[in-house]
């Protein structure tokens, strides 16, 4: 069974300039969180998907957004890029994102904003 | 939201030695999961432990939600076990997101 798919796996942007990410969730999974992680703040939580519906919503501006597709495959991006979005953007599955549902990784996708 | 503090944050050992990583976390959840960071960025599962105690080699862990803490354990260390192990905690109110501590950095030397 594949595991979570991120890709790209590293991206250099300028400031300004938009990005999109994406993440193909393990088969079956329907839940889809995204993670940014820095050296400052460890990882914080963007939002979650679950059937094509943002469900939770991290404390991040507007110029984040995400959306999921009917096939589960969910897209992240960021517009207006400013160097502190550089960062490790990690995405993650489980089957219905409740309490009682393990979540895995992917390998995540490492942004660099010059 | 809920506060997830790990100790130690760095942790140095020599090969062969054993280590004990603790999570503490501010409010009641139902559930925590540990993770090891490879050297490639990616959350490797060591763990979904709810309570009570689990094994998997030489490594173990234990979770008393009541008292709100659980433990890594990790016996003869190998280089191998370098890297971050994280916990993460998840609460039936906030679907599908994590709440993660900062970290542990582990080094085994050889």
């Amino acid at each position: 069974k594949a595991g979570v798919t991120q890709t790209p796996r590293y991206l250099i942007k300028t400031r300004g300039q938009q990005v999109t990410l994406s993440c193909s969730p393990i088969s079956g999974h329907r839940s889809v969180s995204w993670y940014q992680q820095t050296p400052g703040q460890g990882l914080q939580f963007l939002f979650e998907y679950f059937s094509e519906t943002q469900r939770n919503k991290g404390n991040f501006p507007g110029r984040f957004s995400g959306r999921q597709f009917s096939n589960s495959r969910s897209e992240m991006n960021v517009s207006t890029l400013e160097l502190g979005d550089s960062a490790h953007y990690l995405c993650a599955s489980s089957t219905q994102g409740t309490a009682n549902t393990e979540a895995f990784f992917g390998q995540g996708t490492r942004l660099t904003v010059v | 939201g809920i506060q997830v503090e790990q100790s130690p944050p760095d942790l140095i050992l020599q090969e062969g030695a054993n280590s004990t990583l603790r999570c503490n976390f501010s409010d009641s959840v139902n559930n925590l999961q540990w993770f090891h960071q490879n050297p490639w960025g990616q959350l490797i599962n060591l763990f979904y432990i709810p309570s009570g105690t689990k094994q998997n080699g030489r490594l173990s862990a234990t979770t008393v939600a009541t008292e709100r803490y659980s433990l890594l354990y990790i016996s003869s260390s190998q280089t191998t076990d370098s890297g971050v192990y994280f916990c993460a905690v998840i609460r039936g109110s906030t679907l599908g997101r994590l709440y993660f501590g900062r970290g542990t950095q582990l080094t085994v030397w050889p």
